[in-house]
């Protein structure tokens, strides 16, 4: 199956500063990337879609200028917590989906960040 | 808007034994897809088995089987012989075929092997 890489896999940063999330499709071009937040023993909640190339449209109640998202390119999409605070400590996963086929139907998940600020 | 409902918050199954896990959906769409996901532990989200909404057949992986009700949007997973490492948290998850794709995840059944 395709490969997407999320890094780092767990952070800790100072309240006031950025933390940048990177996820990588490494065998395929990925098209589409979203990006979760999973609150301890809930599901995934959609924070944003990003297509390659445009700007990311983000879910009801997702703070944009809080969440920066920028699909750069076909295989990297980059989530930046701005000016993190306690609350945004959580889990944030990434999928990924590309074009044609599989690829086109099945969304590849990474191994997730788990940000703590502190 | 498409809903995703897993009724199940926990299910525990004994080892060797078989468990059902249900969901259900709604949706006005006639052609999507239809996953269950496996979160370990680790939170690696890991797909079980996919279903695509055209085709009746209902799909098998290995101990891993669906039953597809599209008339009553109903997606259960079966899990045979269960083991060990099948504990973990199971989302069901809809993703449509027109729009910006994106997945619609229920909000889980953790399952739970005993010895």
């Amino acid at each position: 199956g395709a490969v997407v890489s999320q890094h780092p896999s767990w952070v800790i940063c100072k309240s006031g500063t950025s933390v940048k999330i990177e996820c990588r499709s490494l065998d395929f071009q990925a098209t589409t990337m979203f990006w979760y937040r999973q609150f301890p023993k809930q599901s995934l909640m959609l924070m944003a879609t990003s297509n390659e190339g445009s700007k990311a449209t983000y879910e009801q109640g997702v703070e944009k200028d809080k969440f920066l998202i920028n699909h750069a390119s076909l295989t990297l999409s980059t989530l930046t917590v701005t000016s993190a605070h306690p609350e945004d400590s959580s889990f944030y996963i990434c999928s990924a989906r590309g074009s044609g086929g599989d690829l086109s139907t099945e969304a590849f998940f990474g191994q997730g960040t788990r940000l703590t600020v502190v | 808007a498409q809903t995703v409902t897993q009724s199940q918050p926990e299910m525990s199954v004994q080892e060797a034994e078989t468990v059902t896990l249900s969901c259900t959906y709604d949706t006005s769409e006639s052609d999507y897809y239809l996953f269950w996901y496996k979160q370990p532990p680790s939170r690696q989200m890991i797909l079980v088995i996919r279903q695509e909404a055209y085709k009746q057949q209902n799909a098998t992986e290995n101990r891993f089987s669906v039953n597809f009700q599209k008339a009553a949007k109903s997606f259960s997973l079966k899990i045979s012989d269960s083991q060990l490492g099948d504990a973990a948290m199971y989302f069901c998850a809809y993703t449509g075929t027109s729009g910006t794709y994106k997945y619609i995840f229920g909000t889980g059944t953790r399952l739970k092997v005993l010895a």
